[in-house]
C-alpha cells in the first residue's frame, strides 16, 4: 500500500487564488512528521512546512498552511493568494517515527499552474 | 542562510564509469542522507548516513552504491559501475539531531546521464 498518496497529477489556479493540494499518509506508527516541498522547473527541492502527529494545531509559514486531519490520515497543502512563482511540483512527504534521522517517503507530487 | 550544496550540477557518463557526486551538508547537522529522483517520477531514498557509518539504506543502494564522508565537510556518493538506469537526479540531505520537527534540508541535485 502507498505510503503517501497524492491523487491530483495536476492542479490549476488563477492568480491570488487560494488552491489546496491532498496529501492522505497511511502509517501505524502514533509518531510521525508531515512534510511538503516544492520543486520548481529548475530542480531544486525547497521545504515548506512541517506537521507533526501531535501538534495540536495546524502548521503555517507564511501563505502555507497545512490542513491537517489526523483522523482522516490527511495533511493537504493550502497556498493562499497564489503567485505565478508558485508554479511547481509539490512533494508531500511523512517520516515515520519521533527520529528526525528517518528517511522520507514521498508522494508523487502535485503539479500546480498558476494562471494569470 | 545555511545551504546544503552539491557538486557537479550536470554529469555525463558512460555505462560502466564510475562517478562520484560530492555534497557538502549545514556545517552544524548531523544526519546526511542521499534521494534520487528519476525523471518524472518520485524522489526515492537512497541512504542515511550518521556518526561514520550507514543508518539505513534502501533496496536501491546495492553493492554499487557507496557514501563517504572523507573529511569534515564533504559526504559523498560513489556509483562503482554506472548503468543505464542509475539516470536520475540525484539530491543530498542534510538534518540536525534530535526528536520532533527536525526538516531535511536539500541540496540543489545533481542530474546524472549514463549513456
Amino acid at each position: 500500500a502507498q505510503k503517501i498518496t497524492q491523487t491530483q497529477p495536476g492542479m490549476f489556479v488563477q492568480e491570488k487564488e487560494a488552491v489546496t493540494l491532498d496529501c492522505t499518509y497511511d502509517t501505524s506508527d502514533p509518531s510521525y512528521g508531515l512534510f511538503w516541498y516544492k520543486q520548481p522547473s529548475s530542480g531544486e527541492m525547497i521545504f515548506l512546512i512541517y506537521q507533526g502527529s501531535y501538534d495540536q494545531q495546524n502548521a503555517t509559514e507564511g501563505r502555507y498552511s497545512l490542513n491537517f486531519q489526523k483522523a482522516r490520515k490527511s495533511a493537504n497543502l493550502v497556498i493562499s493568494a497564489s503567485q505565478l512563482g508558485d508554479s511547481a511540483m509539490y512533494f508531500c512527504a511523512m517520516r515515520e517515527g519521533a527520529d528526525s534521522s528517518y528517511k522520507l517517503i514521498f508522494g508523487s507530487g502535485t503539479r500546480l499552474l498558476v494562471r494569470p | 542562510e545555511p545551504e546544503v550544496t552539491q557538486t557537479p550540477s550536470h554529469q555525463v557518463t558512460q555505462m560502466g564509469q564510475e562517478v562520484i557526486l560530492r555534497c557538502v551538508p549545514i556545517s552544524n547537522h548531523l544526519y546526511f542522507y542521499w534521494y534520487r529522483q528519476i525523471l518524472g517520477q518520485k524522489v526515492e531514498f537512497l541512504v542515511s548516513f550518521y556518526n561514520n557509518e550507514i543508518s539505513e539504506k534502501s533496496e536501491i543502494f546495492d553493492d554499487q552504491f557507496s557514501v563517504e564522508r572523507p573529511d569534515g565537510s564533504n559526504f559523498t556518493l560513489k556509483i562503482r559501475s554506472t548503468k543505464l538506469e542509475d539516470s536520475a537526479m540525484y539530491f543530498c540531505a542534510s538534518s540536525e539531531a534530535g526528536l520532533g520537527g527536525k526538516t531535511q534540508y536539500f541540496g540543489p541535485g545533481t542530474r546524472l546521464l549514463v549513456l
